[in-house]
């Protein structure tokens, strides 16, 4: 059964501190994705990749970095948490550059709170 | 980035009842698509849609992409307790292939 896993399904920071989502695929998927999703808002695109190294800034990405050092792993870093990135952390990975590249597996979610 | 209207925001229904809500944008785009999100799980696809007026069918579920290529609908009929959860319209366009926008989601509740 091909996957996308989460490293964490709940994390409570502090503000200012450093957090690391980890996402890791077994599907050999090109393009890694991270949202967030809040409620009344859907799910909204941070960070996108399309190849090892190579990262695209989304909609939301200011408070956010992220790095793609291996083809299966993803990592979304919050360099400073505040209270407003609490949120739902969802990672996702698609195929190749067609039509199934926007059919999107997710992970769990990672629910990170910062108090 | 350009954001999907989706309505309704939630549904509280009776088991056996049929449900449709609706996905609307002001610009046009080349996919229309469907996730659903058990709780604590993250959103699964049900269908894509390709082409302008395509209705498609997944067990009782069934779609459509507006003729207009603005707009996208989902039914559920005779709905059963599993098919709780948020469901969510997406759409992409262009050339960003993979760089979905998502409408704001659809909480269905069915009380059996």
């Amino acid at each position: 059964d091909v996957k996308v896993t989460q490293s964490s399904r709940y994390l409570v920071k502090r503000t200012g501190e450093k957090v690391f989502l980890e996402c890791v695929q077994d599907m050999d998927h090109e393009n890694m994705f991270w949202y967030r999703q809040d409620p009344g808002l859907g799910l909204r695109l941070i960070y996108f990749s399309y190849d090892v190294k190579m990262k695209e800034k989304g909609d939301i990405p200011e408070g956010y970095s992220v790095s793609r050092e291996k083809k299966e792993r993803f990592s979304l870093i919050l360099e400073s948490a505040s209270t407003n990135q609490t949120s739902m952390y969802l990672c996702a990975s698609s195929r190749g550059t067609g039509p199934g590249a926007n059919v999107l597996t997710f992970g769990a979610g990672s629910r990170l709170t910062v108090l | 980035g350009q954001q999907l209207n989706q309505s309704p925001q939630s549904m509280f229904i009776q088991e056996g009842e049929d449900v449709s809500m609706n996905c609307t944008s002001s610009s046009i785009f080349n996919t229309w698509l469907w996730y659903k999100q058990d709780p604590g799980e993250g959103p699964v696809l049900l269908i894509a849609l390709y082409k302008a007026g395509e209705l498609t069918s997944n067990g009782r579920l069934t779609a459509q992409f507006g003729i207009t290529r603005k707009d996208s609908f989902l039914n559920i009929s005779a709905s059963i307790p599993s098919d709780v959860g948020i469901y969510f319209c997406a759409r992409a366009g262009g050339t960003s292939y993979g760089k979905l926008t998502f409408g704001q989601g659809t909480i269905l509740t069915v009380h059996p």
